[in-house]
């Protein structure tokens, strides 16, 4: 079964509202990494949280780790309508004979 | 640094043919990781390479197999199309493999269409 959830499937917001994504997996992780993609391109890397750490803060993006539920979670703050994507959680457990492994994705709609 | 590149960008085969697709990683990368993605499936690990080692292998038929030359360029190549191939083919590249904390940089990925 896949290592990562994410939830919701989809969310739609207006612009200057905050969007929250919720990622969940099984295993033991070396660290946790989010990747944005537009519509059918490549994956745009957003922000990497290790194991040990639990907050991590990028610009408008802050991600949340809790090991010990095996979740994460992704808040976009003062969302735009540029911040229109899905959005994916990937898992790294390398560390414990995983690969790189991608949730479903969150596709977020943003409306001016 | 230039960005991952991959070639083609879009691909129209099929069934029954054969395709390679090519990635150059970003300079000074070693590790090269393909993935496929699917609406059904979602992002799913195919491989990874390393130094033009095989490092790690996902879960997909022996059809699908692929490469690395000294350059760090990659290449995949699936034998026997069939139209469940139909996919975009993403390219990422790092400075590392193994185990160890690094991000990946993807390419845009190459559209194959299998009809």
């Amino acid at each position: 079964s896949q290592q990562g959830e994410e939830d919701p499937q989809a969310l739609s917001i207006q612009e200057g509202e905050n969007a929250t994504m919720n990622c969940s997996y099984k295993t033991s992780i070396n660290n946790l990494q989010w990747y944005r993609q537009n519509s059918g391109r490549g994956l745009v890397h957003l922000i990497l949280i290790r194991s040990n750490e639990r907050e991590k803060h990028s610009g408008r993006l802050r991600v949340t780790l809790d090991t010990s539920k095996k979740s994460s979670s992704l808040l976009i703050t003062a969302s735009r309508a540029a911040d229109t994507a899905s959005y994916f959680c990937a898992t790294d457990a390398r560390n414990y004979g995983q690969n790189f492994v991608f949730g479903p994705g969150t596709r977020l709609s943003v409306l001016p | 640094k230039a960005g991952v590149t991959q070639t083609p960008r879009y691909l129209i085969k099929t069934r029954g043919q054969q395709v390679t697709l090519s990635c150059s990683p970003i300079s000074g990368h070693r590790s090269v990781s393909w993935y496929q993605q699917t609406p059904g499936q979602g992002l799913q690990f195919l491989f990874e390479y390393f130094s033009e080692t095989q490092r790690n292998k996902g879960n997909f038929p022996g059809r699908f197999s692929g490469r690395q030359f000294s350059n760090s360029r990659s290449e995949m190549n699936v034998s026997t199309l069939e139209l469940g191939d139909s996919a975009l083919y993403l390219c990422a590249s790092s400075s590392q493999a193994g185990t160890g904390t690094y991000e990946q940089y993807f390419g845009p990925g190459t559209r194959l269409t299998v009809t």
